[in-house]
């Protein structure tokens, strides 16, 4: 059974950093693309950023770039996010997600973690 | 960036209704579109991916049409279960994004 479990969510001043972390279970961590996917409360979902299987390639939405960086440690099954000069807009849950492998099914987030709540607030 | 635009944003229905929720990309996305569902206080479900592929386990009561700018979800049949709300999302380019999000609610 797949599972993604995230962790490192909290309250955290506007400026401050917080990282974070995502635990994969049940499918080959390693063949997949991941991605972090977020959601202001009460609000749609926005896609904050994907890593290539092996690390190589990262992706980022214009309003995180050069704030935040997508990692992963495929040794440990692990997906992280650390997240510096935080501001209000960025609270949310965050969701780990895995995107589908299939030639069919790109850039499709098949597996969500249940999420971990972020709120940036002085 | 595309701009995903979905409609109504809420819809009241009844068990057993047939319920259809529309999807527009500002740009042409082919086929590159999925759709998901989404429970109060739950992480999103893909339903359907490629504009009408059902994704294992949803159930055929699910359907997915549509190519270019236009898309649509339809479910035959709304069961308790599906009352939630509903997000479209396109993957043909970066940055990858979502519909606002259509709520079906009990009527």
């Amino acid at each position: 059974e797949v599972q993604l479990v995230e962790s490192g969510g909290g309250l955290v001043q506007p400026g401050g950093s917080l990282r974070l972390s995502c635990a994969a279970s049940g499918f080959t961590f390693s063949g997949y693309l991941m991605s972090w996917v977020r959601q202001a409360p009460g609000k749609g979902l926005e896609w904050v950023a994907n890593i290539k299987q092996d690390g190589s390639e990262k992706y980022y939405v214009d309003s995180v770039k050069g704030r935040f960086t997508i990692s992963r440690d495929n040794a440990k099954n692990s997906l992280s996010l650390q997240m510096n000069s935080l501001r209000s807009e960025d609270t949310a849950v965050y969701y780990c997600a895995r995107i589908c492998s299939t030639t069919t099914c790109v850039d499709v987030f098949d597996f969500w973690g249940q999420g971990t709540m972020v709120t940036v607030s002085s | 960036d595309i701009q995903m635009t979905q409609s109504p944003s809420s819809v009241s229905a009844s068990v057993g209704d047939r319920v259809t929720i529309t999807c527009r990309a500002s740009q042409d996305i082919s086929s590159w579109l999925a759709w998901y569902q989404q429970r109060p206080g739950k992480a999103p479900k893909l339903l359907i991916f490629v504009a009408s592929s059902l994704q294992s386990g949803v159930p055929s009561r699910f359907s997915g049409s549509g190519s270019g700018t236009d898309f649509t979800l339809t479910i035959s049949s709304l069961q308790p279960e599906d009352f939630a709300t509903y997000f479209c999302q396109q993957a043909d380019s970066y940055p990858l994004t979502f519909g606002g999000g259509t709520k079906v609610e009990i009527k």
